[in-house]
């Protein structure tokens, strides 16, 4: 009965790698997130997703590029990693017109 | 962007002690969001306020959004071990902005 599901939870890979990241949600909701979570624990939104509207956070390199294949699921697809994209990636869900976000367990990244 | 900044910045206290932690931001935003993060899992949200100088509690916690719009406080009475964790502060910027402060780890010593 999970809420936000992520896969996997580690993922460790070399530089320049191409992966990806999986998200999914069973709350219903219709917009879906993704962060990152650097070393000092600091929290940064890089993606918003609805079924009509993709924003991306200016500073997210190009490299990064959410997929939604369907309202519950939105994976995060990584090109040519590199060493700085090391981090915990969470994913979040919300219902429109509430501001609660739900968040996942997270999956911890690390480029070698 | 937004900076929210937290303090402090970690605590140690004795179990049965009261914390206190807040958070200040460069911006205004309309609604303060508390989450807490436990060790290996995503943040959890604690408290929600939306209004300036509302006072919320949940359980033993207790927070308050700001006159300003710009600050906000978290208060934690008769502190438990599993309180262990970081605590977040987010300020909600439009439907889908959501920053988050900088953290406040706390540790409960038994």
């Amino acid at each position: 009965d999970t809420a936000v599901s992520q896969t996997p939870k580690y993922l460790v890979t070399q530089m320049g790698n191409d992966k990806s990241i999986k998200c999914e949600q069973n709350l219903g909701h219709d917009t879906m997130y993704w962060y990152k979570q650097d070393s000092k624990k600091f929290l940064k939104i890089m993606f918003s997703y609805n079924n009509k509207e993709l924003i991306i956070n200016e500073t997210v390199p190009n490299r990064f590029s959410p997929k939604s294949p369907d309202k519950a699921h939105l994976n995060l697809h990584i090109n040519s990693l590199e060493l700085g994209d090391s981090a915990v990636y969470f994913c979040a869900s919300r219902r429109t017109n509430q501001e609660t976000q739900y968040f996942g367990p997270g999956t911890r990244l690390l480029v070698l | 962007g937004q900076q929210l900044n937290q303090s402090p910045q970690s605590m140690f206290i004795q179990e049965g002690e009261d914390v206190s932690m807040n958070c200040t931001s460069s911006s205004i935003f309309n609604t303060w969001l508390w989450y807490k993060q436990d060790p290996g899992e995503g943040p959890v949200l604690l408290i929600a306020l939306y209004k300036a100088g509302e006072l919320t509690s949940n359980g033993r916690l207790t927070a308050q959004f700001g006159i300003t719009r710009k600050d906000s406080f978290l208060n934690i009475s008769a502190s438990i071990p599993s309180d262990v964790g970081i605590y977040f502060c987010a300020g909600l910027a439009g439907a889908n902005n959501l920053f988050f402060g900088t953290g406040t780890r706390l540790t409960v010593i038994p």
